[in-house]
């Protein structure tokens, strides 16, 4: 149980372009996800919250603008890279809270790699 | 000071060796510990998940929590290659709220 997916696993585009990461709780309601960000060699940095049917809570630093989540069901979440420049270029992972089992914390997903030309 | 301080490492470990991994944390509303499995290029998986002061064990794993000293471990028993991966320490208070991770500790078992 608690799986969580996401789509693309690997993404390659042009600067300039938006780019579409799906993240999805496969066996389990999640009405809380999380997006995060990771450098090379480094930890998780959390990006936003995503809760369902609600706006996202980005964290400082973080513009919401660019980085655009939309939470419309309680089985999926989205992150919309818009206008990607190449520092965009990184492993985005996201989480699902699952509060119906024993535990009450989160799942993550594979990552997708985005590489920004 | 970071929230939750972990030795990034590398450690570097023989096949069938004990391994020590160890977080500290500062904030004491921190009630819930979690250790995940991080493998080259894949997300965290969860791998022990403990509440409060004291000792939880899963097979070759043992994660132990000591809340007066704000310490908490994982333990490796009879490690193997396939353990080589990074692993993170991650805690969260009593509200639900976003996990707080240590750094991460990069772990090489070999043959």
């Amino acid at each position: 149980g608690a799986v969580v997916s996401q789509h693309p696993s690997r993404v390659i585009c042009k600067s300039g372009t938006s780019v579409k990461i799906e993240c999805r709780s496969l066996d389990f309601q999640a009405t809380t996800m999380f997006w995060y960000r990771q450098f090379p060699k480094k930890s998780l940095m959390l990006m936003a919250t995503s809760n369902e049917g609600s706006k996202a809570t980005y964290e400082q630093g973080v513009e919401k603008d660019k980085f655009l989540i939309n939470h419309a069901s309680l089985t999926l979440s989205t992150l919309t890279v818009t206008s990607a420049h190449p520092e965009d270029s990184s492993f985005y992972i996201c989480s699902a809270r699952d509060q119906g089992g024993v535990t009450d914390t989160q799942y993550f997903g594979p990552g997708t790699r985005l590489t920004v030309l | 000071q970071k929230e939750v301080e972990q030795d990034p490492g590398p450690l570097s470990v023989p096949e069938g060796a004990i391994v020590s991994l160890n977080c500290t944390y500062s904030n004491s509303a921190f009630q819930y510990f979690m250790w995940y499995r991080q493998y080259s290029r894949k997300g965290p998986e969860l791998l022990m998940y403990t509440y409060s002061s004291g000792n939880k064990e899963d097979g070759r794993f043992t994660a132990q929590v000591d809340k007066s000293s704000k310490y908490i471990s994982l333990f490796i028993r009879d490690s193997q290659p396939s353990d080589s991966a990074t692993y993170l320490c991650a805690t969260r208070g009593t509200s639900y709220g976003k996990l707080t991770f240590g750094q991460g500790t990069i772990l090489t078992v070999h043959p």
